[in-house]
């Protein structure tokens, strides 16, 4: 089986800096995906990561360690319009399978 | 370059009714994922077309059944409608078939049953 595990909900500060959070448990690994979902919109590709580091692609970085089954998403330079859910998911093979199974997101609150 | 189309954007219907939900790739795609995501939960798979075959299917019932044309695009059918179907359904393209790395969705329709 699998299992996702984010945060519900985190609070920043715009300007600063958030980690949000992935640990999953799965048979096998074949990829790490973020997205990132407006409410009421579709959600957008943020970063897919299938070996060990850090990804970093302008203010936004995404990070592995598949022996911890452990992800973050680092975001900096808060802005507003970074308020919106954030989605972790992981794609296990085991099985034929290379469908993506997705976390239930974490909704993140920038404030001034 | 289009991306990932789907129609419509908003319906209602009433418990036991019948729908049928369209979905575009984006253009140079050739595999359509269907996923129904309920408010506060992530997006959960139903099934996945490629050469227009139905090749991987999540955990839904038969009510739930999908169709891919020559042209790619793919239509998601649900019968018997019940309230628990009311939700956003989401249209995901990519390349290759099941492994394709990136995958773009549509914006999704939502699907209210009363």
């Amino acid at each position: 089986g699998q299992n996702i595990d984010q945060p519900t909900e985190m609070t920043a500060t715009e300007g600063a800096i958030v980690q949000i959070n992935c640990t999953y448990q799965t048979s096998g690994f074949n990829g790490l995906f973020w997205y990132q979902q407006h409410a009421g919109e579709a959600p957008t590709f943020l970063s897919y990561n299938v070996l060990d580091g850090l990804e970093e692609k302008g203010r936004f970085s995404s990070f592995l360690s598949r022996s911890k089954g452990y992800s973050y998403l680092l975001l900096k330079e808060l802005q507003m319009k970074d308020s919106a859910s954030y989605l972790c998911a992981v794609r296990d093979p085991t099985g034929g399978s290379y469908i993506p199974t997705f976390g239930r997101g974490t909704s993140l609150i920038v404030h001034p | 370059d289009a991306g990932v189309t789907q129609s419509p954007t908003h319906l209602i219907k009433t418990r036991g009714q019948q729908v049928t939900l369209r979905c575009s790739p984006k253009s140079g795609h050739d595999t359509v994922s269907w996923y129904q995501q309920a408010l506060g939960q992530g997006p959960q798979f139903i099934f996945q077309y490629y050469e227009e075959e139905e090749r991987q299917r999540g955990n839904f019932p038969d009510r739930f059944s999908g169709h891919q044309f020559p042209n790619y695009s793919s239509e998601l059918n649900v019968n018997a409608l019940l309230l628990g179907d009311s939700a956003l359904y989401l249209c995901a393209s990519s390349l290759g078939g099941a492994s394709g790395n990136t995958i773009y969705f549509g914006e999704g329709s939502w699907l209210t049953v009363v």
